[in-house]
């Protein structure tokens, strides 16, 4: 079952712009996560938004959550070569308690 | 330094043939699980463990098989009843078995490819 779906699907940028990723969810949610994946490695845990915040920052990374619409996008501002990778949101399915991953977007930055 | 760490890195298997991934961690994390990831597509949960000993079916475990004999080590089959096994295999811990408010923490994976 699919919970979290990223938009866009894909995503180029040059270095030192900003890039805005959203991912939209279909069920009530205790938290959201996103995730990092750089190409042929593992993924990587970027940060946790409560049900009950709005808006979150982590260095350059900037969450925000609108539990209305069901969504949160992530902005990483000031980007850099080295932000290329694809990048995942994460919620759990209440019926089965299982955390459910979104297709993700793929970031690319060009220097 | 503390992590995860899958084995090996490629894998190729051939028809009718069991293969097993390797997981360890040195994270003292309870939890453990096992991911399948397609091309362009997310994270689909074969089998995940809560406790040593003790281990339950994922969205895809038909073709798997796992064991958690020891907290550090959460090795994954793929048997040959397994008809599609080419795919990224990630597994990844969490402190405690709690999804929605503890993050998990992953290995960089085994490709496993058909010959």
């Amino acid at each position: 079952s699919q919970q979290g779906e990223e938009d866009p699907q894909a995503l180029s940028i040059q270095e030192g712009e900003n890039a805005t990723m959203n991912c939209s969810y279909k069920t009530s949610i205790n938290n959201l996560q996103w995730y990092r994946q750089n190409s042929g490695r593992g993924l990587v845990h970027l940060i946790l938004i409560r049900s009950n915040e709005r808006e979150k920052h982590s260095g350059r990374l900037r969450v925000t959550l609108d539990t209305s619409k069901k969504s949160s996008s992530l902005l990483i501002t000031a980007s850099r070569a080295a932000d290329t990778a694809s990048y995942f949101c994460a919620t759990v399915d209440y019926n089965t308690d299982k955390l459910i991953f979104g297709t993700g977007t793929r970031l690319q930055v060009f220097p | 330094d503390g992590g995860i760490t899958q084995s090996p890195k490629y894998l190729f298997r051939k028809e009718g043939q069991n293969v097993t991934l390797s997981c360890e961690q040195n994270l003292n994390h309870d939890a453990m699980y096992w991911y399948r990831q397609d091309p362009g597509q997310g994270l689909r949960l074969i089998y995940y463990s809560q406790i040593v000993n003790d281990f339950q079916k994922g969205d895809i475990a038909e073709g798997y098989s796992v064991s958690r004999e020891k907290k550090e080590s959460f090795p994954l089959t793929v048997t040959s009843a397994q008809k599609n096994p080419t795919a990224f295999y990630l597994c990844a811990s969490s402190i405690y078995p709690d999804p929605s408010n503890q993050p998990q923490h992953f290995g960089d994976g085994t490709r496993l490819s058909i010959l």
